[in-house]
């Protein structure tokens, strides 16, 4: 069956370490893959896309990686802060299909 | 990027009953979509409100339940019809772009009694 799993419900980290979250799919063939941002009580804000042509993506302290052998996507934040605590979900798409999401990841950065 | 509003952003509703959320966007759009988000669950598209014609349904989704308007290219209406608890849930409307990044409306959150 087809699956994407995120694969921590929760992350806690301390401040100014760098968090890592992890998307896995089983049985699909990605065009794309998403990273979305969510607070609570809001809609899912878009942080970064990366291609299955390519391997790595940044933006200022987000870096994404997507291994299509693994059939994995990494998701980093470096020098994390607090302001960084909320759910980030993982999205693919693939061909003739609408975007699918995986359940998040909540990630708590403490001071 | 695009900026969408909803309305109501919350309710409470009898069993029974339906419920329109309007979906607003600033600039004209081709693509409108309509999410749902159970507590504790991903993200479900239900449906892409096409301007000019009929909505296309995901599997699992029907038109008698969750029928859809798209007059013009910043507008969309979902309504949630002859509810029950099991729709109690958080309704999002999204946006697509051409470079494949979606936006995403504030949502509305939806409580069955």
């Amino acid at each position: 069956s087809q699956k994407i799993e995120q694969n921590s419900e929760a992350l806690n980290i301390q401040e100014g370490k760098t968090a890592t979250l992890t998307c896995n799919y089983t049985n699909y063939s990605p065009a794309y893959l998403q990273w979305y941002r969510q607070d609570p009580g809001r809609g899912p804000v878009f942080l970064l896309l990366i291609r299955e042509n390519e391997k790595e993506k940044r933006k200022e302290r987000l870096k994404v990686t997507f291994d299509t052998t693994l059939k994995q996507s990494l998701f980093h934040i470096t020098a994390s802060q607090p302001a960084d605590s909320a759910t980030y979900l993982c999205a693919l798409r693939q061909a003739g299909t609408a975007l699918i999401f995986g359940k998040g990841t909540t990630l708590s950065v403490s001071s | 990027s695009a900026v969408i509003s909803q309305k109501p952003s919350r309710d409470i509703c009898q069993r029974g009953t339906s419920l329109t959320i309007q979906c607003q966007v600033d600039s004209q759009v081709t693509m409108m979509f309509w999410y749902r988000q159970q507590p504790g669950q991903s993200l479900t598209l239900i449906a892409t409100a096409n301007q000019g014609s009929e909505a296309t349904y995901e599997s699992g989704f029907v038109i008698d339940k969750f029928p859809i308007s798209r007059p013009n290219l910043t507008f969309s209406t979902l309504t949630v019809s002859n509810m029950s608890p099991e729709d109690s849930s958080i309704y999002l409307c999204s946006v697509g772009t051409d470079t494949d990044t979606q936006y995403f409306g504030p949502g509305t959150r939806l409580t069955v009694l």
